[in-house]
């Protein structure tokens, strides 16, 4: 175990609907990134979190979002779903050494 | 834009083999290099470089940093079928403070 909690680890749904994937960072990191990881494709990263604010954008798509609310969690959501959406998304965390992220065991999201 | 470039794609080898994976890296404001392995689900961390030549070790894996030459490699000997996974290097953008990850090698190492 990681520390680093991810739910749901498996999603089904159609196109056009939304979901929202939760995150729970470890105990005492402030930083949270998500990232998207299709069959044909690397680790793609969607964004970062530092302590509530945004820090750090990578190729998210507008129908995406998140947040990070006081508490730490984070919040991926994905809107008007297609079938490319179909992946394993993870959540990690970094602490203070340096820049280590902790994978959290992912959401594996289906498409249909 | 960041890119990070592993070879190869796949390896077979058996146990007991020697393996070298590679690393390319362009990375503006480049702080560290990771390696990360992957087996079922969640990447694990292995190691972190931050300075050219200096070899991290962990037991049978090792690596190595070359930041004139912008790669890494990572070395696994007397390898197990345990070491069967997609091995996953990132480069650390301190500039945005993120990680861009390579498209991985995938393992798998046979009886």
């Amino acid at each position: 175990d990681s520390g680093v909690t991810q739910t749901p680890k498996h999603l089904i749904t159609a196109t056009g609907q939304r979901v929202t994937l939760r995150c729970s960072p470890r105990s005492g990191d402030l930083s949270v990134y998500w990232y998207q990881q299709s069959l044909d494709q690397g680790l793609q990263f969607l964004i970062q979190y530092y302590n509530g604010e945004e820090r750090a954008k990578g190729n998210i798509l507008e129908r995406f979002s998140a947040q990070q609310f006081p508490d730490l969690h984070s919040e991926l959501n994905l809107s008007s779903l297609e079938l490319g959406d179909s992946a394993l998304y993870f959540c990690a965390s970094r602490g203070m050494e340096a820049n280590v992220l902790t994978f959290g065991a992912g959401s594996r999201l289906t498409v249909l | 834009e960041d890119k990070v470039v592993q070879s190869p794609l796949s390896l077979v080898v058996h146990e007991g083999d020697t393996v070298t994976l590679n690393c390319s890296y362009e990375v503006t404001n480049f702080r560290s290099l990771l390696w990360y392995k992957q087996e079922k689900k969640a990447p694990t961390f292995l190691f972190m470089l931050t300075s050219s030549g200096i070899e991290k070790k962990s037991g049978r894996l090792s690596s190595i940093l070359d930041k004139k030459e912008l790669f890494s490699i990572l070395n696994i000997t007397a390898t197990q079928t345990g070491d069967s996974a997609v091995y996953l290097c990132a480069g650390h953008n301190n500039a945005g403070n993120m990680l861009t990850f390579g498209g991985g090698t995938r393992l798998m190492v046979k009886p």
